[in-house]
C-alpha cells in the first residue's frame, strides 16, 4: 500500500514569515499534486509536477518533486492571512488511476 | 459552469438504513471517484470509475456501492449504514490522464447515529 506521510500536521505562524511542507513516501509516484482546501468546501489543484527535480513557482509558493519521484515540498514565502487554510500533497499511482492523500497540514496565519 | 455538484451536503442517517449520495459533472470527465475525509486521515479513495459502465475500487470500498451508468453521474450507495462511515464523502472528477487537475465537489456531510 502507498502511503504519503505529511509533516508538519498543523502550523501556526505569523504574518511574513516562511514556512516548509514536507511529503515523504516510500514508494514512486508518476505524478504529486498540491491542493488548498477551505472550510466547507472541496480541496482545488495548486500545482502538478512530473518529472524528478522539478520547481515550480506560484507566487510566493514553491514546489518541489524529489529526483526520485518520492517527495515533495511546499515552500511560502512572507505568508499572509490568505494563505490560511488545509493543504493537502496527492501521488497518482505509477498506473495512473489511484490518488493517495497526505493527511494534511493545517496552516494558520495571524496578522 | 456548475462542475462536480454533490446532493445532499448534509445527511443524518441511522444505523443499519441505506443511501444513495449523488454526483454529477458537467464537464464530459471520463475519470470519477469518490473520497471520504476524515480527522488527520486525509481523504481515502472508496471506488473510482474510467468511464461510463467501468467501476473499480480504491482503499477502503466495504460498505459502498457505486454504478456508472453515464458520464455524467457516479452515485455512491451506503448498503446499511455504520457509525464508522459517518465523515464528509467528497466526489471529484477529471480527465482520463492521471497528471490531469481533479475537480471536486463541495461535499456532503454524512451523521450515522
Amino acid at each position: 500500500t502507498q502511503l504519503l506521510e505529511q509533516s508538519p500536521q498543523f502550523l501556526s505562524i505569523q504574518e511574513g514569515e516562511n514556512l516548509t511542507v514536507y511529503c515523504n513516501s516510500s514508494s514512486v509516484f508518476s505524478s504529486l499534486q498540491w491542493y488548498r482546501q477551505e472550510p466547507g468546501e472541496g480541496p482545488v489543484l495548486l500545482v502538478t509536477v512530473v518529472t524528478g527535480g522539478e520547481v515550480k513557482k506560484l507566487k510566493r509558493l514553491t514546489f518541489q518533486f524529489g529526483d526520485a519521484r518520492k517527495d515533495s515540498s511546499l515552500h511560502i514565502t512572507a505568508a499572509q492571512p490568505g494563505d490560511t487554510g488545509l493543504y493537502l500533497c496527492a501521488g497518482m499511482d505509477t498506473g495512473g488511476f489511484k490518488t493517495i492523500f497526505g493527511a494534511g497540514t493545517r496552516l494558520f496565519v495571524k496578522a | 459552469n456548475a462542475g462536480v455538484t454533490q446532493t445532499p451536503k448534509f445527511q443524518v442517517l441511522k444505523t443499519g438504513q441505506s443511501m444513495t449520495l449523488q454526483c454529477a459533472q458537467d464537464m464530459n470527465h471520463e475519470y470519477m471517484s469518490w473520497y471520504r475525509q476524515d480527522p488527520g486521515m486525509g481523504l481515502r479513495l472508496i471506488h473510482y470509475s474510467v468511464g461510463a459502465g467501468i467501476t473499480d475500487q480504491g482503499e477502503v470500498p466495504n460498505g459502498y456501492n457505486v454504478s456508472r451508468s453515464t458520464t455524467e453521474d457516479f452515485p455512491l450507495r451506503l448498503l446499511s449504514a455504520a457509525p464508522s462511515q459517518t465523515s464528509v464523502y467528497f466526489c471529484a472528477s477529471r480527465r482520463q490522464r492521471g497528471d490531469q487537475p481533479q475537480h471536486f465537489g463541495d461535499g456532503t456531510r454524512l451523521s450515522i447515529l
